[in-house]
């Protein structure tokens, strides 16, 4: 199967400070990635969908200003979430759609704590 | 926007036994229906899937079962085993080939404990 690399796969900040998560491809193109955001003990809810070189497109209740993503190439996505506080504490993980065959692939996934 | 139930919430059963998990979900533009299997911290893995075309899928001792008309699909394991024990969530994506492919609704998860 394909391989999706994401990094950090753990950071601990203070609150205020702003958290950078990428997630990518190694070894193929990847015209779509999705960010999903998992609470403790709960499920996997969708954030927003990246497009290469377009605007993300964000779910319902997602705030786009304080979770910036950038999809400038084929092979890499990033999640930032900006000005994090406590209740941002989560397990943050991407997944990716192949452009031939259509399969979905997750990363590793990030497990941000805010202090 | 879909919508994606899953039951029971846990479940518990003794080795060599049977677990099944059903899952519902109420868009019916939704034609893909993956299972994943997660360990704490970790990545969800797929363990099956299947789509609107077919009524049943089979590998091995893990089986999936799809009933478009009631809108409800279900997960079974047979012959468990310890190492099976895990979170297990089903999902929904529409428009398999389409634009809105791979956005997936997931259940709640079923945290599944299989006793030795």
């Amino acid at each position: 199967g394909a391989v999706v690399s994401q990094h950090p796969s753990r950071v601990i900040c203070k609150s205020g400070t702003s958290v950078k998560i990428e997630c990518r491809s190694l070894d193929f193109q990847a015209t779509t990635m999705f960010w999903y955001r998992q609470f403790p003990k709960q499920s996997l809810m969708l954030m927003a969908t990246s497009n290469e070189g377009s605007k993300a497109t964000y779910e319902q209740g997602v705030e786009k200003d304080k979770f910036l993503i950038n999809h400038a190439s084929l092979t890499l996505s990033t999640l930032t979430v900006t000005s994090a506080h406590p209740e941002d504490s989560s397990f943050y993980i991407c997944s990716v759609k192949t452009a031939i065959n259509e399969k979905l692939f997750f990363g590793s996934g990030t497990q941000l704590s805010v202090l | 926007g879909e919508n994606v139930e899953q039951h029971p919430s846990t479940l518990s059963v003794q080795e060599g036994d049977s677990a099944v998990i059903k899952c519902t979900y109420s868009d019916s533009a939704s034609n893909y229906f993956p299972w994943y299997k997660q360990e704490l911290g970790k990545r969800p893995q797929l363990i099956i899937d299947i789509r609107s075309n077919v009524g049943e899928k089979k590998d091995q001792r893990i089986a999936v079962t799809l009933n478009k008309t009631a809108k409800h699909f279900s997960l079974h394991i047979t012959e468990t085993q310890p190492e099976d024990s895990a979170v297990y969530f089903c999902a929904a994506s529409p428009n398999a080939g389409g634009t809105s492919y791979g956005k997936l609704t997931f259940g709640q998860g079923t945290i599944l404990t299989v006793h030795p």
